[in-house]
């Protein structure tokens, strides 16, 4: 069953520690992504990459940090720079081809107190 | 600098009548539309996408409708059938490489 699984589905961290997101897909997609989710407001990128060894700025990077060391694995590194990081995290992967939908992990749920 | 705007939080439909989503556009660049389907707790899910090449694309109960001049466009479901109840958001792409630039969420109900 091929798929994207994000880990783990909650998260609890306390403020001013670094806290990893994992994302692992076995779809053999090229291109992966991480989304962010806030209560009424759309999903906003946080960064992509297109190919191994190589990432993106998104919209909203500052505070985060990614690798791409496999094509199967895009870890999300939410640092103690991340003003605001309690937020629904969501991550994403497509084939690079134009007009590809992207496919989402079923997300995980950081919570900083 | 919202690009793309859903402007109707919620919609409430009855089971068997058609629900209309509707979403627009501001960046002239975009030229591939989808939408996706959200249940609480879970990843978004594609439902059916558009090329602007296209005024129209269907797939079963859905229908995606282009109106490029009005950079306008809507989601038809026909009939609106209680498991169809979730967050439906619009996105757009401008570039090759599918970052996707999303609005922020209709939250559609269908009574039973």
């Amino acid at each position: 069953d091929g798929g994207i699984t994000q880990s783990p589905k909650y998260l609890f961290r306390k403020e001013g520690q670094n806290v990893t997101l994992s994302c692992e897909q076995n779809l053999n997609h090229d291109a992966m992504y991480w989304y962010r989710q806030d209560p009424g407001q759309g999903l906003r990128l946080i960064y992509y990459s297109q190919i191994v060894n190589d990432f993106q700025k998104g919209d909203i990077a500052e505070g985060y940090s990614v690798s791409r060391e496999k094509k199967e694995s895009f870890p999300l590194t939410v640092t103690s720079a991340q003003k605001n990081p309690t937020a629904f995290y969501l991550c994403a992967s497509s084939i690079e081809a134009a007009e590809s939908p992207l496919h989402f992990g079923n997300g995980t749920r950081l919570t900083v107190t | 600098d919202q690009q793309v705007k859903q402007n109707s939080p919620s919609l409430s439909v009855q089971e068997g009548r058609i629900s209309i989503l509707n979403c627009d556009y501001t960046n002239s660049m975009f030229d591939y539309f989808l939408w996706y389907k959200k249940y609480p707790a879970e990843g978004p899910t594609f439902l059916i996408s558009i090329s602007s090449i296209k005024d129209k694309n269907e797939d079963g109960r859905f229908t995606v409708f282009l109106n490029k001049s009005a950079k306008h466009l809507s989601l038809h479901i026909v009939p609106s059938q209680p498991g169809d109840s979730a967050v439906y958001f619009c996105a757009a792409s401008a570039e090759y490489g599918n970052k996707l630039v999303f609005g922020a969420g209709t939250i559609l109900r269908v009574k039973s």
